[in-house]
């Protein structure tokens, strides 16, 4: 099936560094989502963006809706160990049909040095 | 409040046999969809039912996967005939409608065929 494309594919950065990751699709999305999930546990939302071009954060977490509608990046500052986990972005199609339907990344995996 | 559950955490089965999974979504959430994450991979579609009614089936990868959701709030996914291709994590989703409305995912259930 279809899916985006998220880069990078891992991360192993030091704590209180900044962390940066996007995603790109070549189809428009109508809404831009990232998610985060830890072992054994399923993803949990973090951020949903609704307007090309809008710039929206929760904590120390910011993401951004391309103007494109076809990319999106997250970016996390001051990282702690808690932050450790893999990050999905997903996308909702902009067709009324099956704008239920997400297309998800295949995630950036997240390390970070205590 | 109780997320999304589902059951069993882990199956382990042989080439061949059948398995159910079952999905208990957020009380009051009318939409419920079913994702497979393999090993590596972002979540994809398989399902999703609004109601009782499967509105959207067509992630299901081939007619040995079913799915259930009579009374309109649990739901099982069955696999007839399991292949070792089907080792994967199924994750289940819930939300309050389809659109535009976040999707909370429960922990998921990891299927090993053997």
């Amino acid at each position: 099936g279809q899916q985006l494309n998220q880069s990078p594919q891992s991360m192993f950065i030091q704590e209180g560094e900044d962390v940066s990751m996007n995603c790109t699709s070549s189809s428009i999305f109508n809404t831009w989502l990232w998610y985060k999930q830890e072992p054994g546990e399923g993803p949990v939302l973090l951020i949903a963006l609704y307007k090309a071009g809008e710039l929206t954060s929760n904590g120390r977490l910011t993401a951004q809706f391309g103007i494109t509608r076809k990319d999106s990046f997250l970016n996390i500052s001051a990282s702690i160990p808690s932050d450790v986990g893999i990050y999905f972005c997903a996308g909702r199609p902009n067709s009324g049909g099956s704008n239920y339907k997400l297309t998800f990344g295949k995630g950036t995996l997240l390390t970070v040095n205590p | 409040g109780a997320g999304v559950s589902q059951t069993p955490s882990n199956k382990v089965t042989e080439k061949g046999k059948y398995v159910e999974l079952r999905c208990d979504p957020i009380s009051g959430h009318t939409a419920l969809y079913w994702y497979r994450q393999s090993l590596g991979q972002g979540p994809e579609f398989l399902i999703y039912f609004q109601g009782t009614g499967a509105a959207d089936d067509s992630g299901l990868p081939n007619d040995r996967f079913f799915a259930v959701r009579p009374e309109g709030s649990v739901s099982t996914l069955k696999i007839q005939r399991t292949e070792r291709g089907d080792s994967a994590v199924y994750l289940c989703a819930s939300s309050l409608g389809p659109v535009q409305e976040t999707q909370y995912f429960g922990p998921g259930t990891r299927l090993l065929v053997l």
